[in-house]
């Protein structure tokens, strides 16, 4: 059974500073997705990583995975208050190739 | 419309009544899902369909009923439920399910129905 475990759960940082969030998973794929969630909101996909040693950016926001050792990495770069949100990571798995979702990390960026 | 639309956003009933929940996707896939999100399980999975055919059910219980009548429209149906299934239900689309349409599967997801059962 494929699972999929992201740490920090909770993180509560400043504005400007940079934090890693980590996304592990069990079992091999090489598909993984980053989604944002806003209080009361819908999902928004964020990143799509389809290979090995993929990295995209998009504003502070930088996402990268290693299939090797079954990890993604959400890294972000001087945090803004707008930054505040859940992050969910997915990966591909499952008998249909579904999304399997991490717990969620909730970030909060005060001033 | 773009995207994927869910109808009604809010949704107050009691155990004894009968609702459906409607999405529908303007986004030409063909793979649609529901998805319950609450406090105690942040995105469990219920429904798969895939070309109008059911692919997946999580051991969903019975009272809460798909039905996808077209590549575009996903309904569930919800009749005597208890307090627990007050949740977020979401509903999202693809391309189609890995190994069919698409090379992978990123998921859209609509904007979710608040379910409250009293």
């Amino acid at each position: 059974e494929l699972k999929v475990e992201q740490n920090p759960l909770f993180l509560s940082m400043q504005e400007g500073k940079n934090y890693t969030i980590y996304c592990n998973y069990s079992t091999t794929s090489d598909r993984l997705y980053w989604y944002r969630q806003d209080p009361g909101k819908s999902l928004e996909s964020l990143f799509v990583l389809l290979s090995n040693g993929a990295v995209k950016q998009e504003g502070r926001l930088m996402a990268s995975l290693d299939t090797k050792a079954r990890l993604s990495t959400l890294h972000i770069t001087a945090a803004v208050h707008d930054l505040s949100a859940t992050y969910f990571c997915a990966v591909e798995g499952g008998s249909q190739g579904n999304l399997i979702f991490g717990k969620g990390t909730k970030l909060s960026v005060k001033p | 419309e773009t995207g994927v639309t869910q109808t009604p956003r809010h949704l107050v009933m009691g155990m004894t009544n009968k609702k459906s929940l409607k999405c529908e996707q303007h986004l030409g896939h063909n793979a649609m899902y529901w998805y319950k999100q609450s406090a105690k399980k942040p995105l469990e999975l219920m429904f798969v369909y895939s070309l109008e055919e059911r692919v997946e059910n999580n051991s969903v219980p019975s009272r809460f009923s798909p039905e996808c009548p077209n590549s575009s429209h996903l309904f569930l149906h919800l009749h005597t439920l208890q307090p627990e299934d007050s949740a977020l239900y979401l509903c999202a689309s693809s391309h189609g399910t890995s190994g069919t349409m698409a090379s992978y599967n990123e998921q859209f997801f609509g904007p979710g129905t608040r379910l409250t059962v009293l």
